[in-house]
């Protein structure tokens, strides 16, 4: 049973636009959402976090934002860089220490 | 400082062979959870440690799977007579005391081959 879901693998994007990338859940008890960001062969890394009272959050070039109604968030980098080309974790958890992972989407940003 | 530290980091073994993997928390971290990465899958819960608490082994896979966190510090993470499937790259990850506002802080991972 998929609870956090990331249904785009790969995703291919001209340095200097705009990334977007998606993730819906399923469990509407989730109230704390996150993205992480791996690069090869280290661990993932804490990018940005929203808290399901709010329906957007920004740090920088990230922005996530987040659809409580249709189970929907989403990370936009804006301009995307050759640096972030990495792999693409979200994360949900319902108010406990148990953090859902998705499966993950692959960013490629091109010179 | 010093970040979240796993070893091996890389660990070749034949089937049928026991492995240790070794996590070294953030200093003043509470929470230790690990997570395996198959290939081309998210990340699978295995096992949180919080304090003196009794940890969470809901995802272990198998009863060839065990944990122990000594001293509220280092974790190491046993697998029994390893099969091909245990093939994944094993990370650990800590934190402060979970709520909201905090995050995983996660190590390099160590990733296990069993030929």
């Amino acid at each position: 049973d998929q609870q956090v879901k990331q249904n785009s693998p790969s995703l291919s994007v001209q340095e200097g636009r705009i990334s977007i990338l998606n993730c819906d859940y399923t469990n509407s008890m989730f109230d704390y959402f996150l993205w992480y960001k791996k690069y090869p062969a280290e661990g993932p890394t804490f990018l940005i976090s929203i808290s399901s009272i709010k329906d957007k959050n920004e740090d920088g070039r990230f922005t996530v934002f987040l659809n409580k109604s249709a189970k929907h968030l989403s990370l936009h980098i804006v301009p995307s860089q050759p640096g972030d080309s990495a792999v693409y974790f979200c994360a949900a958890t319902a108010g406990t220490y148990k953090y859902i992972f998705g499966t993950g989407t692959r960013l490629k940003v091109l010179a | 400082g010093a970040g979240v530290s796993q070893s091996p980091s890389n660990k070749v073994t034949e089937k049928g062979k026991d492995v240790e993997l070794r996590c070294d928390p953030i200093s003043g971290h509470t929470a230790l959870y690990w997570y395996r990465q198959s290939l081309g899958q998210g990340l699978e819960f295995l096992i949180y440690f919080q304090g003196n608490s009794a940890p969470d082994k809901s995802g272990l896979p198998s009863d060839r799977f065990s944990a122990e966190r000594t001293g509220g510090s280092v974790s190491t993470l046993t697998i029994q007579r390893t099969q091909q499937e245990d093939s994944a790259v094993y990370l650990c990850a800590s934190s402060p005391a979970p709520g909201q506002g905090t995050y995983l802080h996660f190590g390099n991972g160590t990733r296990l081959t069993v030929t």
